[in-house]
């Protein structure tokens, strides 16, 4: 069965500080685990995804995650935090195949302090 | 690249009134999702189509909703009749080969029942 926890729903930083979004997968196959950012009143974009190549996934803007199979994490971090980049965070795990195989983690809104 | 198109953006209706959300997906994918999001439940899959053909609807809430595809290029989500709970914002997405592939969202229709 698979499941994703993030394990904080507000994160505040101080513009120009490290962000660190917290997620916790559970999964009984090799997971595809992804990112997605969402603005206010917009869709869901996709950050970054990571599908069993490196573990260490570079996304867009600046943003990249680690696959840590031993601890079941995929945090997202972040060297300097910008304004732009306040909004709500969505960690998601997904099985290779079937039905029902795609799970959302409950998000982390994220505020950058200026 | 137009992007995932959906329509109305935003749509206020009585109960009881039928409501018809659209979608247009990405030309070239072959998979469409529907969601609603809430603050209470956060983002929830309410059914998948892959060619045109609905694969998941276990997530629908109940028999007011359906979901079609008549074509590669048009959805639509349909609630009769409509209550005030179905108040929410509804995605659509797309993807080229999957359910465990990075999705395209749209922009969403927030949809309020009085």
């Amino acid at each position: 069965a698979q499941s994703v926890t993030q394990l904080d729903s507000h994160v505040s930083v101080s513009e120009g500080t490290p962000v660190l979004l917290r997620c916790n997968y559970s999964s009984s196959y090799s997971p595809s685990l992804f990112w997605y950012v969402q603005h206010p009143n917009k869709g869901l974009q996709l950050l970054l995804k990571y599908t069993s190549a490196a573990t260490l996934v570079k996304g867009i803007n600046g943003f990249e995650a680690e696959f840590k199979k031993s601890e079941t994490s995929f945090h997202l971090t972040k060297p300097s935090a910008h304004m732009s980049d306040a909004a709500e965070y969505f960690c998601v795990v997904s099985a290779p195949t079937g039905a029902n195989n795609l799970f959302f983690g409950t998000g982390t809104r994220l505020t950058v302090i200026p | 690249d137009a992007g995932v198109i959906q329509s109305p953006r935003h749509e206020v209706t009585e109960m009881g009134q039928e409501v018809t959300l659209r979608c247009k997906p990405i030309s070239g994918h072959d998979y469409l999702f529907w969601y609603r999001q809430t603050m209470m439940r956060g983002l929830e899959l309410l059914i998948y189509f892959n060619n045109n053909v609905p694969i998941d609807d276990s997530g629908m809430p109940e028999d007011r909703f359906s979901a079609k595809m008549p074509n590669a290029s048009f959805s639509t989500l349909k609630i009769q009749p409509s209550e005030p709970r179905d108040s929410a914002v509804y995605f659509c997405a797309s993807s080229l080969a999957g359910v465990n592939q990075p999705q395209h969202f749209g922009d969403g229709t927030r949809l309020s029942i009085l």
